[in-house]
């Protein structure tokens, strides 16, 4: 299995509202990573887990929440966004070690209203 | 951190060769050059990469100048579906994590 899954695809939320997002991968990697894009951009380092254990956060605000619960899985939990936190929402993972390649996931196109 | 200087926007014509410049003039001798694509909305794609010798794969090729200031990716007989933003990026130590270090892309459009 070679592919990184994202859920949802589509996600509409309003300012008050909870949500997550999830990120699945099979490929036994070990780096797990989340990004923000913006619309005609460059992907956003938010965080980074290596080894189940957030080693990176990228001075992202506290209404963005990261937990990685085994090595298959990294989620991201959205509490009281702003409409400016709209974007596409990637992830990757990497095999970890000195390896730098990170794979990507489709992403989670998020609209907040 | 290394950071990469690309062309906005490029054309190539279908069936032909499409060579994407890349400077990197800070990189540091143990920082990658890596190249990865994005077709609109999806998620990026990894294509190749490299440290000081050039690089081939089935999809690239990849140039690396002796200095190691700059590069170029080729895709030796460009098609329709090879539209995308195209990145130039360094990956780069932080702590005992590798971050990617994206440039701003390269929009290729492959007209017929």
């Amino acid at each position: 299995d070679t592919e990184v899954t994202q859920t949802p695809k589509h996600l509409v939320m309003g300012m008050t509202n909870k949500k997550s997002l999830k990120c699945e991968q099979h490929m036994g990697h070990r780096a797990m990573y989340w990004y923000k894009q913006k619309a005609k951009k460059p992907p956003e380092l938010m965080f980074v887990y290596s080894y189940e254990k957030l080693s990176i956060n990228e001075s992202v605000p506290s209404r963005f929440s990261p937990e990685c619960p085994n090595s298959s899985l990294l989620n991201l939990h959205l509490h009281a966004l702003q409409p400016e936190d709209s974007a596409l929402y990637l992830c990757a993972t990497r095999l970890a070690g000195g390896v730098d390649t990170q794979y990507f996931g489709p992403g989670t196109r998020l609209t907040v209203l | 951190d290394a950071k990469t200087t690309q062309p906005p926007s490029m054309d190539c014509a279908e069936g032909r060769a499409a060579n994407l410049p890349c400077n990197h003039s800070t990189i540091s001798g143990n920082e990658y050059v890596y190249w990865y694509r994005q077709i609109h909305s999806q998620g990026p794609q990894y294509i190749i990469h490299g440290l000081k010798n050039n690089e081939t794969n089935e999809m690239a090729s990849l140039i690396i100048t002796e200095d190691r200031k700059s590069s170029t990716l080729i895709l030796p007989h460009a098609t329709l579906r090879d539209t995308a933003v195209y990145y130039c990026i360094v990956s780069s130590y932080a702590g005992n994590n590798r971050k990617l270090i994206w440039g701003l892309g390269t929009s290729l459009a492959v007209n017929p």
